[in-house]
C-alpha cells in the first residue's frame, strides 16, 4: 500500500499569496497517479488536479500539480477568498489512499 | 448534469450491519465504476471498494473485505455498500463517488456523504 505523508499540516497565508503543499509517497508512484482536492467544512471533496499535473474540468489556473516518483506539490497562485479549505492527496492506482490533509487558513 | 444522491444518517448498536445507498442521475450508469470511502473524525479518508455497474465486478479494500459488499442495481441507477460487524471504530461519513474518465480512480463526482453512528 502507497502510504502518502502531507505537509505541512497546516499553512497559514494571506490572500493574494501563493501556496505550495507537499505530497510525499512512500513508493514511487507509477504513472504518476496522484490527485488532489479541496474540502470545505461539511462538503464533499472536489476533485482538483489528477495525474499529478492535469487540472480536472471548471478548475481554475491558479491551481498547478507537479512532481515526480515520490514527491508531489499543489501551488496555488494567488490564494483566492474561497481557496482557504483543506486539501487532500490521493493516489488513484488500483488501491486507493489518501494523505491527511494540508489545511490552508487565513493569516 | 451529474448527481450522487445518498441515503440519510444512520444510528446503529456495536455488532449491527448497515446498508447506503448511492442513487445516481446524469450519466450512463453502466460505464462508469463507482466507489465507496469513509472520513472517520479527524481521519484520513479509507477506500471501501468499487463496483463496475456494467458488470457486476467488483474490488475490495483488504481491511474491509471480510465485512463489505457493494452492489449496483442498474434498473435503478443505484449502488449500494453493506458493510457488517460494526464496531465503535465504524463511525464516519461514507461516501460515494464517481471514476473519473481520465486515468482511472480519481474521483470526479462525489455523494453529499452519510453520518452512520455506532454506539451502544
Amino acid at each position: 500500500e502507497i502510504v502518502l505523508t502531507q505537509s505541512p499540516g497546516t499553512l497559514s497565508l494571506s490572500p493574494g499569496e501563493s501556496a505550495t503543499l507537499s505530497c510525499r509517497a512512500s513508493q514511487t508512484v507509477g504513472g504518476n497517479y496522484i490527485a488532489w482536492y479541496q474540502q470545505k467544512g461539511g462538503q464533499p471533496p472536489k476533485l482538483l488536479i489528477y495525474g499529478a499535473s492535469r487540472r480536472a474540468p471548471g478548475i481554475a489556473d491558479r491551481f498547478s500539480g507537479s512532481g515526480s516518483e515520490t514527491d508531489f506539490s499543489l501551488t496555488i497562485s494567488g490564494l483566492e477568498p474561497e481557496d482557504f479549505a483543506v486539501y487532500v492527496c490521493q493516489f488513484h492506482g488500483p488501491a486507493l489512499t489518501f494523505g491527511g490533509g494540508t489545511t490552508v487558513e487565513i493569516k | 448534469q451529474v448527481q450522487l444522491e445518498q441515503s440519510g444518517p444512520q444510528l446503529k448498536k456495536p455488532g449491527a450491519s448497515v446498508r447506503i445507498s448511492c442513487m445516481t442521475s446524469g450519466f450512463t450508469f453502466t460505464s462508469y465504476t463507482l466507489h465507496w470511502l469513509r472520513q472517520a473524525p479527524g481521519q484520513k479518508f479509507e477506500w471501501l471498494g468499487w463496483v463496475n455497474p456494467g458488470n457486476g465486478n467488483t474490488k475490495y479494500s483488504q481491511k474491509f473485505q471480510a465485512r463489505v459488499t457493494i452492489t449496483a442495481d442498474t434498473s435503478a441507477n443505484t449502488v449500494h455498500m453493506d458493510l457488517t460487524s460494526l464496531q465503535s471504530q465504524d463511525t464516519a461519513v461514507y461516501f460515494c463517488a464517481r471514476d473519473g474518465p481520465w486515468y482511472g480512480s480519481e474521483l470526479d463526482f462525489w455523494g453529499q456523504g452519510t453520518l452512520v453512528t455506532v454506539s451502544s
